[in-house]
Protein backbone atom coordinates (compact mmCIF):
# COMPACT_ATOMS: atom_id res chain seq x y z
CA UNK A 1 0.00 0.00 0.00
CA UNK A 2 1.17 3.36 -0.93
CA UNK A 3 1.67 5.95 2.21
CA UNK A 4 2.41 9.68 2.36
CA UNK A 5 3.72 11.40 5.13
CA UNK A 6 4.23 15.28 5.18
CA UNK A 7 6.97 16.38 7.88
CA UNK A 8 8.21 20.02 8.46
CA UNK A 9 7.78 22.84 10.97
CA UNK A 10 4.32 24.10 11.94
CA UNK A 11 4.74 27.47 12.51
CA UNK A 12 6.80 29.72 9.96
CA UNK A 13 7.45 33.70 10.30
CA UNK A 14 6.33 35.85 8.07
CA UNK A 15 8.27 36.82 5.49
CA UNK A 16 10.76 33.79 5.73
CA UNK A 17 10.49 30.06 3.85
CA UNK A 18 8.16 27.55 4.52
CA UNK A 19 10.00 23.83 3.73
CA UNK A 20 8.06 20.34 4.14
CA UNK A 21 9.25 16.84 3.06
CA UNK A 22 6.91 13.81 1.86
CA UNK A 23 8.08 10.67 2.54
CA UNK A 24 6.56 7.91 0.66
CA UNK A 25 6.55 4.32 1.06
CA UNK A 26 5.16 1.59 -1.12
CA UNK A 27 6.17 2.73 -3.62
CA UNK A 28 9.15 4.20 -5.51
CA UNK A 29 9.19 8.05 -6.61
CA UNK A 30 11.13 6.80 -9.64
CA UNK A 31 9.19 4.59 -10.72
CA UNK A 32 6.64 7.12 -12.06
CA UNK A 33 3.80 9.04 -11.28
CA UNK A 34 3.37 12.93 -10.81
CA UNK A 35 4.04 13.62 -7.07
CA UNK A 36 2.33 17.13 -6.03
CA UNK A 37 1.26 19.38 -3.04
CA UNK A 38 -1.72 20.81 -1.87
CA UNK A 39 -3.01 23.41 0.57
CA UNK A 40 -6.21 24.08 1.89
CA UNK A 41 -6.46 27.41 4.11
CA UNK A 42 -8.60 26.64 7.52
CA UNK A 43 -12.04 26.46 6.42
CA UNK A 44 -11.48 26.86 3.12
CA UNK A 45 -11.17 24.46 -0.61
CA UNK A 46 -8.11 22.74 -1.90
CA UNK A 47 -5.58 24.42 -3.96
CA UNK A 48 -2.92 22.62 -6.14
CA UNK A 49 0.08 24.05 -5.14
CA UNK A 50 3.05 22.12 -8.00
CA UNK A 51 3.73 18.79 -8.84
CA UNK A 52 6.89 17.05 -9.78
CA UNK A 53 7.46 14.23 -12.13
CA UNK A 54 9.43 11.21 -11.45
CA UNK A 55 12.02 12.60 -13.88
CA UNK A 56 12.46 16.15 -11.92
CA UNK A 57 10.11 17.97 -14.22
CA UNK A 58 8.46 20.37 -12.24
CA UNK A 59 4.72 21.95 -12.86
CA UNK A 60 3.93 25.03 -10.36
CA UNK A 61 0.33 26.70 -9.69
CA UNK A 62 0.67 30.26 -11.80
CA UNK A 63 -0.35 32.21 -8.88
CA UNK A 64 2.38 31.02 -6.37
CA UNK A 65 5.26 30.14 -9.23
CA UNK A 66 7.20 32.95 -8.29
CA UNK A 67 7.31 31.88 -4.54
CA UNK A 68 7.38 27.69 -5.12
CA UNK A 69 10.01 25.26 -5.43
CA UNK A 70 9.65 21.21 -5.81
CA UNK A 71 12.40 18.71 -5.49
CA UNK A 72 12.72 15.35 -5.39
CA UNK A 73 15.41 13.09 -3.30
CA UNK A 74 14.92 9.41 -5.43
CA UNK A 75 17.44 8.01 -2.57
CA UNK A 76 15.90 8.91 0.05
CA UNK A 77 12.59 8.31 -1.79
CA UNK A 78 10.87 11.69 -0.63
CA UNK A 79 9.97 15.14 -2.14
CA UNK A 80 9.57 18.48 -0.99
CA UNK A 81 8.44 21.90 -0.83
CA UNK A 82 9.91 25.46 -0.51
CA UNK A 83 7.46 28.34 -0.34
CA UNK A 84 9.38 31.67 -0.04
CA UNK A 85 8.03 35.04 1.29
CA UNK A 86 5.33 33.56 3.41
CA UNK A 87 2.81 35.42 4.56
CA UNK A 88 -0.63 34.95 7.19
CA UNK A 89 -2.36 33.66 4.09
CA UNK A 90 0.11 30.83 3.64
CA UNK A 91 -1.44 29.22 6.99
CA UNK A 92 -2.88 26.06 5.78
CA UNK A 93 -3.18 22.19 5.95
CA UNK A 94 -0.75 21.16 3.59
CA UNK A 95 -1.26 18.10 2.04
CA UNK A 96 1.62 15.78 -0.19
CA UNK A 97 -0.15 13.51 -3.03
CA UNK A 98 0.59 10.91 -6.10
CA UNK A 99 -0.89 11.86 -9.50
CA UNK A 100 -1.80 9.70 -12.34
CA UNK A 101 -1.49 11.01 -15.73
CA UNK A 102 -3.27 8.13 -16.96
CA UNK A 103 -6.37 8.93 -14.57
CA UNK A 104 -5.86 12.40 -13.84
CA UNK A 105 -6.54 12.37 -10.30
CA UNK A 106 -4.82 12.13 -7.38
CA UNK A 107 -4.84 8.53 -5.58
CA UNK A 108 -2.96 8.76 -2.72
CA UNK A 109 -2.66 11.56 0.17
CA UNK A 110 -0.55 12.26 3.26
CA UNK A 111 -2.77 12.95 6.45
CA UNK A 112 -1.64 16.66 6.22
CA UNK A 113 -0.33 18.82 8.33
CA UNK A 114 -1.15 22.25 9.26
CA UNK A 115 1.44 24.93 9.12
CA UNK A 116 0.86 28.47 10.84
CA UNK A 117 2.34 31.72 9.65
CA UNK A 118 3.07 34.20 12.72
CA UNK A 119 5.33 36.13 14.22
CA UNK B 1 -6.66 29.47 -16.42
CA UNK B 2 -9.46 26.72 -16.51
CA UNK B 3 -11.67 27.55 -13.48
CA UNK B 4 -13.77 25.30 -12.17
CA UNK B 5 -17.92 26.20 -10.45
CA UNK B 6 -19.56 23.30 -8.28
CA UNK B 7 -23.28 23.92 -7.74
CA UNK B 8 -24.75 23.59 -5.25
CA UNK B 9 -22.59 24.97 -2.49
CA UNK B 10 -24.48 23.36 0.47
CA UNK B 11 -26.62 20.13 -0.33
CA UNK B 12 -29.53 19.44 2.49
CA UNK B 13 -30.61 15.78 2.11
CA UNK B 14 -31.82 12.58 3.85
CA UNK B 15 -30.33 9.34 4.35
CA UNK B 16 -31.92 7.77 1.39
CA UNK B 17 -32.09 10.82 -1.12
CA UNK B 18 -30.69 10.72 -4.35
CA UNK B 19 -28.04 13.29 -4.08
CA UNK B 20 -26.80 14.83 -7.75
CA UNK B 21 -23.70 17.62 -7.78
CA UNK B 22 -22.91 19.79 -10.84
CA UNK B 23 -19.35 21.41 -11.70
CA UNK B 24 -18.67 23.12 -14.86
CA UNK B 25 -15.24 23.93 -16.67
CA UNK B 26 -15.15 27.17 -18.23
CA UNK B 27 -13.52 25.33 -21.01
CA UNK B 28 -13.42 22.43 -22.61
CA UNK B 29 -11.27 19.29 -20.82
CA UNK B 30 -12.57 16.24 -22.50
CA UNK B 31 -12.94 13.73 -19.41
CA UNK B 32 -10.02 15.51 -17.07
CA UNK B 33 -12.51 15.50 -14.23
CA UNK B 34 -12.00 13.58 -10.90
CA UNK B 35 -14.44 13.47 -7.89
CA UNK B 36 -13.07 13.68 -3.91
CA UNK B 37 -14.98 13.35 -1.38
CA UNK B 38 -13.72 15.27 2.38
CA UNK B 39 -14.64 14.42 5.97
CA UNK B 40 -13.53 16.74 8.64
CA UNK B 41 -9.69 16.73 9.16
CA UNK B 42 -9.24 14.20 6.94
CA UNK B 43 -7.61 14.24 3.48
CA UNK B 44 -9.48 13.98 0.44
CA UNK B 45 -10.66 10.45 -0.55
CA UNK B 46 -10.41 10.06 -4.67
CA UNK B 47 -13.92 8.56 -5.91
CA UNK B 48 -14.27 8.89 -9.32
CA UNK B 49 -11.92 9.85 -12.29
CA UNK B 50 -11.84 10.35 -15.97
CA UNK B 51 -15.37 11.78 -15.04
CA UNK B 52 -17.07 8.30 -15.01
CA UNK B 53 -14.75 5.29 -13.84
CA UNK B 54 -14.64 4.28 -10.26
CA UNK B 55 -12.00 4.05 -7.67
CA UNK B 56 -11.48 0.54 -6.60
CA UNK B 57 -13.07 0.33 -3.10
CA UNK B 58 -15.57 3.14 -3.63
CA UNK B 59 -19.20 1.99 -2.98
CA UNK B 60 -21.34 1.93 -6.47
CA UNK B 61 -23.55 3.63 -4.88
CA UNK B 62 -20.93 6.59 -6.67
CA UNK B 63 -21.09 7.70 -10.11
CA UNK B 64 -20.27 10.61 -12.08
CA UNK B 65 -21.03 11.68 -16.01
CA UNK B 66 -20.26 14.24 -17.97
CA UNK B 67 -17.72 15.37 -20.66
CA UNK B 68 -16.52 18.73 -21.84
CA UNK B 69 -17.49 21.73 -19.72
CA UNK B 70 -20.55 19.88 -17.43
CA UNK B 71 -19.93 16.89 -15.33
CA UNK B 72 -22.10 15.61 -12.51
CA UNK B 73 -21.50 13.50 -9.47
CA UNK B 74 -24.21 11.41 -8.26
CA UNK B 75 -25.25 9.50 -4.61
CA UNK B 76 -28.54 6.93 -5.97
CA UNK B 77 -28.85 6.53 -2.12
CA UNK B 78 -27.41 8.53 0.51
CA UNK B 79 -25.97 6.91 3.72
CA UNK B 80 -24.86 8.27 6.89
CA UNK B 81 -21.11 7.81 6.16
CA UNK B 82 -21.74 10.00 3.46
CA UNK B 83 -22.14 13.45 4.82
CA UNK B 84 -19.08 15.08 3.54
CA UNK B 85 -17.62 17.71 1.57
CA UNK B 86 -17.66 16.75 -2.17
CA UNK B 87 -14.72 18.74 -4.54
CA UNK B 88 -14.52 18.50 -8.28
CA UNK B 89 -11.42 18.42 -10.03
CA UNK B 90 -10.09 18.90 -13.38
CA UNK B 91 -6.57 17.66 -14.38
CA UNK B 92 -4.47 19.72 -17.16
CA UNK B 93 -2.90 16.96 -19.48
CA UNK B 94 -1.09 19.76 -21.67
CA UNK B 95 0.97 21.41 -18.99
CA UNK B 96 0.18 19.04 -15.84
CA UNK B 97 -1.48 20.30 -13.28
CA UNK B 98 -4.96 19.87 -11.27
CA UNK B 99 -7.61 22.23 -10.36
CA UNK B 100 -10.50 22.24 -8.04
CA UNK B 101 -13.61 23.43 -7.69
CA UNK B 102 -15.14 25.33 -4.38
CA UNK B 103 -16.43 22.22 -2.50
CA UNK B 104 -20.01 21.13 -2.24
CA UNK B 105 -20.92 20.31 1.41
CA UNK B 106 -23.40 17.27 2.01
CA UNK B 107 -25.23 17.87 4.74
CA UNK B 108 -27.90 16.41 7.07
CA UNK B 109 -31.65 17.63 6.44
Amino acid sequence: QVQLQESGPGLVKPSETLSLTCAVSGYSISSGYYWGWIRQPPGKGLEWIGSIYHSGSTFYNPSLKSRVTISVDTSKNQFSLELSSVTAADTAVYYCARGSSSRGGLDFWGQGTLVTVSS
Amino acid sequence: DIQMTQSPSTLSASVGDRVTITCRASQSISSWLAWYQQKPGKAPKLLIYKASSLESGVPSRFSGSGSGTEFTLTISSLQPDDFATYYCQQYNSSSPGWTFGQGTKVEIK
